[in-house]
């Protein structure tokens, strides 16, 4: 059974920091791994996706990799804004094209 | 572009009434469609996933039920609702085992 950990649980930095949240997972047997979004109260807005023959993909100051043989990925935020306060939720898709969620980093970031 | 609707956007039920809550995705056919719970304090966890019209497929026993009458329509359902099944509920679609997006949510108090 896939397990996805994140590290750290919650992180607080100065506004213009960059970062890297971390994602484990126990089964290297995955069709991608995606990270996202979620506001307090709000649903989930995906950020980036990695298929599994990929090893990082970026999207404005977003980046993400993946490396599958040691069973982690990371997400880099550069120039840290407080719009970028959030919870982030790294998934891994398994057999069936379901996710397997982390349990999240909560992030704030201060001005 | 596609997108994903759940409604209600709350609710509020007593313990022993009924549940239905909907979901619709426009602007693509065929979708995979996926309901996810998120209560207090825990990750997102997979209830029911949809690979087409009538088919549903369940991931933990429980005291809830899921249809799919139409090819963009997904229900979740309980004919008696517990105390347990409070929390924050996520309906997402996919095409094709890529990146899945998720609707607003839906939050629900069992009082």
């Amino acid at each position: 059974k896939q397990e996805v950990t994140q590290i750290p649980a919650a992180l607080s930095v100065p506004e213009g920091e960059n970062l890297v949240l971390n994602c484990s997972f126990t089964d290297s047997a995955i069709y991608n791994l995606q990270w996202f979004r979620q506001d307090p109260g709000k649903g989930l807005t995906s950020l980036l996706l990695i298929q599994s023959s990929q090893r990082e993909q970026t999207s404005g100051r977003l980046n993400a990799s993946l490396d599958k043989s040691s069973g982690r990925s990371t997400l880099y935020i550069a120039a840290s804004q407080p719009g970028d306060s959030a919870t982030y939720l790294c998934a891994s898709t398994g057999g069936g094209n379901k996710l397997t969620f982390g349990t999240g980093t909560q992030l704030k970031v201060e001005l | 572009s596609q997108t994903i609707h759940q409604w209600p956007a709350t609710l509020v039920q007593p313990v022993g009434s009924p549940l239905s809550l909907e979901c619709t995705v426009e602007g693509t056919s065929n979708p995979n469609l996926y309901w996810y719970r998120q209560a207090a304090g825990r990750g997102l966890q997979l209830l029911f996933y949809s690979v087409g019209i009538g088919q549903i497929s369940s991931e933990v026993p429980q005291n809830l039920s899921a249809s799919r009458p139409q090819d963009r329509q997904f229900i979740l359902s309980s004919k008696k609702l517990l105390l347990s099944d409070s929390g924050f509920y996520l309906c997402a679609w996919s095409v094709q085992a890529i990146a899945q997006y998720f609707g607003p949510g839906t939050r629900l108090t069992v009082l």
